[in-house]
């Protein structure tokens, strides 16, 4: 079945650099996704990658794709305090109709 | 500007009161979603309405059920709240086609049973 992985916590300081991984099984996933948590508050989409691709940057967020090994990261360089949140890694449902998450990565960041 | 309105941020029941939350979108999306997250959980999707098509995730229990009665709005019904349904209720929308199907999520509806 289609099951996502992810390492639970994370602790960085601040202005280094944090990397989130995951890894998923679905290996027909189009589309791999990170989106970000803040306390209280809903999923807000950070970024996405195609799967034909194998890096994408986008500002302080590198994603890297690794199809073979179906391995995702997430690096964030010059970690901030404020992106202190939980993370979450997900991949298209088989059906294309939903994504399925991982549970989370909580990044702290310390300064 | 929010695109994605879940109210009411928090809700408290009793155990066994019916409850219902509910979801309202600007963004005029054809497909709107339910997903539960329970404390430290991955969210899990429910259920989601591809315009009025109503499409059940196999394992969502028949306690939980969904109206959609215009595009705007959504709504989560809980029949009988039990203590486990305690958990944060996510509302996403997201436009029809087969591409990279970004989701806009709420802010999401925090449910204590009591």
């Amino acid at each position: 079945g289609e099951d996502v992985e992810q390492s639970l916590f994370l602790s960085v300081r601040e202005g280094d650099s944090s990397v989130i991984n995951c890894t998923y099984t679905d290996s027909s996933s189009t589309y791999l996704y990170w989106y970000k948590q803040e306390p209280g508050a809903g999923l807000q989409l950070l970024t996405y990658i195609f799967s034909n691709m194998d890096m994408k940057q986008d500002q302080r967020l590198t994603v890297l794709l690794n199809k073979k090994d179906k391995h995702l990261s997430l690096r964030i360089a010059d970690t901030q305090t404020g992106d202190s949140a939980i993370y979450f890694c997900a991949e298209r449902n088989q059906a294309g109709t939903a994504l399925i998450f991982g549970k989370g990565t909580t990044l702290s960041v310390s300064s | 500007d929010a695109m994605v309105i879940q109210n009411p941020r928090y809700q408290v029941t009793q155990f066994g009161k019916p409850v219902t939350l509910s979801c309202s979108q600007t963004l005029n999306h054809n497909v709107m979603y339910w997903y539960q997250q329970k404390s430290s959980q991955a969210p899990k999707l429910l259920f989601h309405y591809y315009d009025k098509d109503f499409n059940n995730e196999a394992d969502t229990p028949d306690n939980f059920q969904s109206r959609r009665p215009n595009t705007s709005f959504c709504f989560l019904d809980i029949r009988s709240p039990g203590l486990g349904d305690a958990a944060m209720y996510l509302c996403a929308t997201s436009p029809p086609g087969t591409g990279v199907n970004i989701q806009y999520f709420g802010a999401g509806t925090r449910l204590s049973v009591l």
